[in-house]
């Protein structure tokens, strides 16, 4: 299957500060990528959907200041999350695809902590 | 918005099978997909099944699709040390959004 990587694997950073998580579709061009949030033992939660050259949809309740999200190209969408707080900290994964059947493709997830 | 909702934890002995069960809500869903997440990763796809087949086979893994009562299953047989993991099940809307359900910790006892 195609392979959809994420940077950085853990960040730990002190509260105030922002940070930038970025996801890459490996070996195949992607026109939408999503943004989920996990919480411990919890599913995933959509925050966004991001379409390449077009603003993010958020999904309600998400903050999109807060949260914001890049797709400047087929095979990058970044996320940056903006004066990070503690209740911040969570694992963020992004997944990336198509419109075909079963064609979205999950990164390996980054590990936010916010001091 | 939609619903899914999937057993907690589920318990299985080696060499057993193992079945997980899903129900969803919405009736327009178009594929229904099981993933597996295993500590500290991502999700991987397992498998999916469109919603006018009522079965889907592969390999060890047998999805069942009851689409009159929502309800979607994922047989694992012969069960390995290697399955325990958290298992989702999700369905896809007209709009391609995945909504999650709340996953199921499988745990694999010699």
């Amino acid at each position: 299957g195609a392979v959809v990587s994420q940077h950085p694997s853990r960040v730990i950073c002190k509260s105030g500060t922002s940070v930038k998580i970025e996801c890459r579709s490996l070996d195949f061009q992607a026109t939408t990528m999503f943004w989920y949030r996990q919480f411990p033992k919890k599913s995933l939660m959509l925050m966004a959907t991001s379409n390449e050259g077009s603003k993010a949809t958020y999904e309600q309740g998400v903050e999109k200041d807060k949260f914001l999200i890049n797709h400047a190209s087929l095979t990058l969408s970044t996320l940056t999350v903006t004066s990070a707080h503690p209740e911040d900290s969570s694992f963020y994964i992004c997944s990336a695809g198509d419109r075909g059947p079963g064609e979205q493709f999950f990164g390996p997830g980054t590990r936010l902590t916010v001091l | 918005g939609e619903d899914v909702e999937q057993s907690l934890f589920l318990s299985v002995r080696e060499g057993d099978s193992s079945v997980i069960n899903c129900t969803y809500t919405d009736s327009s869903s178009t594929y229904l997909y099981w993933y597996k997440q295993e500590p500290g990763a991502g999700l991987q796809l397992l498998t999916y099944i469109f919603s006018n087949m009522d079965m889907k086979q592969d390999q060890r893994l047998t999805v069942l699709l009851n689409k009159k009562d929502k309800h979607l299953s994922l047989r694992i047989a012969d069960t390995q040390t290697g399955d325990s993991a958290i298992y989702f099940c999700a369905e896809r809307s007209n709009d391609y959004k995945l909504s999650f359900g709340a996953g199921t910790t499988v745990t694999v006892r010699a």
